[in-house]
């Protein structure tokens, strides 16, 4: 059973267009947590959203945790080809420090 | 600063033989650590977690095991691999609840 829903899969996009990936479950999560990883590395944290409705922005990337902690959305404006690589989110549970990882959505933005 | 050192990062190993990964932790104490496997670049696998000095917890029972001999040492073992075992091995540590930091990762391919 995965406990996170991510979509879509994959996505390839040209540069400059803007895109959302998102995060779904019916679990309530006390944080959420996004990653990037590239090709032969492991993932790379991104931010950390523990509050209901919180957004953070990372320069050209926007986070936003939903009201009731389940479910999550990444958008990218303007992307670029450094964008492209593969971005999982992951939501810790009732355990501290135990993350549960969605799929992941393999993103490529082509110049 | 804490940085997370894992290898060897690619070994071919043939069906039957034994396994050793280490992976070894800097600049913290008392680290949450993790196992993960990712098939084809895609979502993660927890095997096992340790919060602390022999203390193992095993997500899914398999060809494998786990030891942390000391506080920042974490050791994924098989006493024979098989070759359902191939796959990109990840450690992680966090001192919980604020993201981990995964090391670079082991390519395993079992022949």
């Amino acid at each position: 059973t995965q406990l996170l829903e991510q979509s879509p899969q994959f996505l390839s996009i040209q540069e400059g267009e803007n895109l959302t990936v998102y995060c779904n479950s019916s679990s309530v999560f006390s944080s959420l947590q996004w990653y990037r990883q590239e090709p032969g590395e492991g993932p790379v944290l991104l931010v950390t959203v523990v509050t209901g409705g919180e957004v953070k922005k990372l320069k050209r990337l926007t986070f936003q945790f939903g009201d009731a902690r389940k479910d999550s959305s990444l958008h990218i404006t303007a992307a670029q080809p450094g964008d492209t690589g593969l971005y999982l989110c992951a939501g810790e549970g009732s355990t501290l420090g135990r993350l549960y990882f969605g799929r992941g959505t393999q993103l490529t933005v082509w110049p | 600063s804490q940085t997370i050192h894992q290898w060897p990062a690619t070994l071919v190993q043939p069906v039957g033989s034994p396994l050793s990964l280490e992976c070894t932790v800097e600049g913290t104490s008392n680290p949450n650590l993790y196992w993960y496997r990712q098939a084809a670049g895609r979502g993660l696998q927890l095997l096992f977690y340790s919060v602390g000095i022999g203390q193992i917890s095993s997500e899914v029972p398999q060809n494998l095991s786990a030891s942390r001999p000391q506080d920042r040492q974490f050791i994924l073992s098989s006493k024979k691999l098989l070759l359902s075992d191939s796959g990109f091995y990840l450690c992680a540590w966090s001192l919980g609840g604020w993201g981990y930091t995964f090391g670079s990762g082991t390519r395993l391919t079992v022949v």
